[in-house]
């Protein structure tokens, strides 16, 4: 079965730099979600998309901004990287009717040197 | 607000059974889930439970929720050396919103 797909899986920057990360939710999800987990930490809510449409927003810095796109995939852009920007980064997905299950894709690592 | 807590570490015996708890704090929750997740790997959903339910079993998974106490947790059977991963615990809630809170993540370590 399809999975949700995230690109790159690994992405070094230096700081001030930027960053877009990219997510392709499973066929037929309209619903995508970013969370980001820092080095020993649990995974904290960023930003969600319903339908292309912002939907929640949790506690992502104003330095990045995201949005979903005609074909639901989604990016995440990360501006004025900083060294605590440094973390994995997952994108999940899920039918925007199902109170269910969150798929998560594998993560990208970002490193910021 | 919304405060999920576990233990940070577990260890076990292979064969023994191990018992993850959790505790959260806001009594609006719908769903409750266990996610695991392997070294520099992504979350892997276990199990859920519905807030109205008290227990669901998976194999060799069995899910406790206590709502009264709000604690949850996530009993292992038969734990083999593949369940040493980390185990988080999260919940959703009732307000509207799809996002998941999550806990701090328990360390389990089978020993052999």
């Amino acid at each position: 079965a399809a999975g949700v797909i995230q690109s790159p899986r690994h992405l070094i920057k230096e700081k001030r730099e930027t960053a877009t990360l990219k997510c392709y939710p499973i066929p037929r999800h309209d619903t995508v979600y970013w969370y980001q987990q820092g080095p020993g930490q649990d995974p904290q809510f960023l930003i969600s998309f319903y339908e292309k449409m912002q939907s929640d927003k949790g506690s992502i810095p104003d330095r990045f901004s995201a949005q979903q796109f005609s074909d639901y995939h989604s990016e995440l852009n990360m501006s004025s990287l900083e060294l605590g920007d440094s973390a994995l980064y997952f994108c999940a997905s899920n039918e925007g009717s199902s109170y269910n299950e969150q798929f998560f894709g594998p993560g990208t690592r970002l490193t910021v040197l | 607000g919304e405060d999920v807590e576990q233990s940070l570490f577990l260890s076990v015996r292979e064969g023994d059974s191990s018992v993850i708890n959790c505790t959260y704090t806001d009594s609006s929750s719908t769903y409750l889930y266990w996610y695991k997740q392997e070294p520099g790997a992504g979350l892997q959903l276990l199990t859920y439970i519905f807030s109205n339910m008290d227990m669901k079993q998976d194999q060799r998974l069995t899910v406790l929720l206590n709502k009264k106490d709000k604690h949850l947790s996530l009993r292992i059977a038969d734990t083999q050396t593949g369940d040493s991963a980390i185990y988080f615990c999260a919940e959703r809630l009732q307000t509207g919103a799809n996002n998941l809170f999550f806990g701090t993540g328990t360390r389990l370590t089978v020993i052999p």
